[in-house]
């Protein structure tokens, strides 16, 4: 079965821990995409990758890092830098750039 | 830089009645993409449909189409023959085309919550 898969579905994290949210695709994509969804939002990019070992910042990237070593696979780490990291968040891929983006299912994340 | 507003926080349609959701949006773009997503209380976000800017003709799948207005930056979705299943958020969402320079980033409105009445 091809498509993304977010790990853990659920996450707590205590005030000034890092926390690493797992994304993985079997689709052969080569961009990937991290987002952030709060109540009454739509969805805010915090990085994209076009391609392997390759990543920008988008719009709200204070506060977090990725990594792109392999295809497959774009974690996203929450650092203690974030002020406000309680939230959904989404990731998703898409063939390139202009292509149709796929969401995984998201992971919600909890600062306790 | 682009904006996308969806002006109905929230709408309400009866069982096999026909809905239609707002968007509008801002650019300087003559060549651009817009989307609806949908996402269910599961949170999985769902493509609906998809426009190309340069397409004239509106998009249809099943019972979902769109009435696109470049000039207007109007991108209105109309959901027919409403279902219990079509209860959901929407999201009317703005990508730009990834050449020069553009990043062609996916562009979010806040979203529209529709209910659906037996």
């Amino acid at each position: 079965d091809g498509g993304i898969t977010q790990s853990p579905k659920y996450l707590f994290r205590k005030e000034g821990q890092n926390v690493t949210l797992s994304c993985e695709q079997n689709l052969n994509h080569d961009a990937m995409y991290w987002y952030r969804q709060d109540p009454g939002q739509g969805l805010r990019l915090i990085y994209y990758s076009q391609i392997v070992n390759d990543f920008q910042k988008g719009d709200i990237a204070e506060g977090y890092s990725v990594s792109r070593e392999k295809k497959e696979s774009f974690p996203l780490t929450v650092t203690s830098a974030q002020k406000n990291p309680t939230a959904f968040y989404l990731c998703a891929s898409s063939l390139n750039l202009n292509g149709e983006q796929f969401f995984g299912p998201g992971t919600r994340l909890t600062v306790l | 830089a682009q904006t996308v507003t969806q002006s109905q926080p929230e709408m309400s349609v009866q069982e096999a009645e026909t809905v239609t959701l707002s968007c509008t949006y801002d650019t300087s773009e003559s060549d651009y993409y817009l989307f609806w997503y949908k996402q269910p209380p599961s949170r999985q976000m769902i493509l609906v449909i998809r426009q190309e800017a340069y397409k004239q003709q509106n998009a249809t799948e099943n019972r979902f189409s769109v009435n696109f207005q470049k000039a207007a930056k109007s991108f209105s979705l109309k959901i027919s023959d409403s279902q219990l299943g079509d209860a959901a958020m929407y999201f009317c969402a703005y990508k730009g085309m990834n050449y020069g320079g553009s990043q062609g980033n996916l562009i979010f409105g806040k979203g529209t919550k529709l209910s659906v009445k037996p």
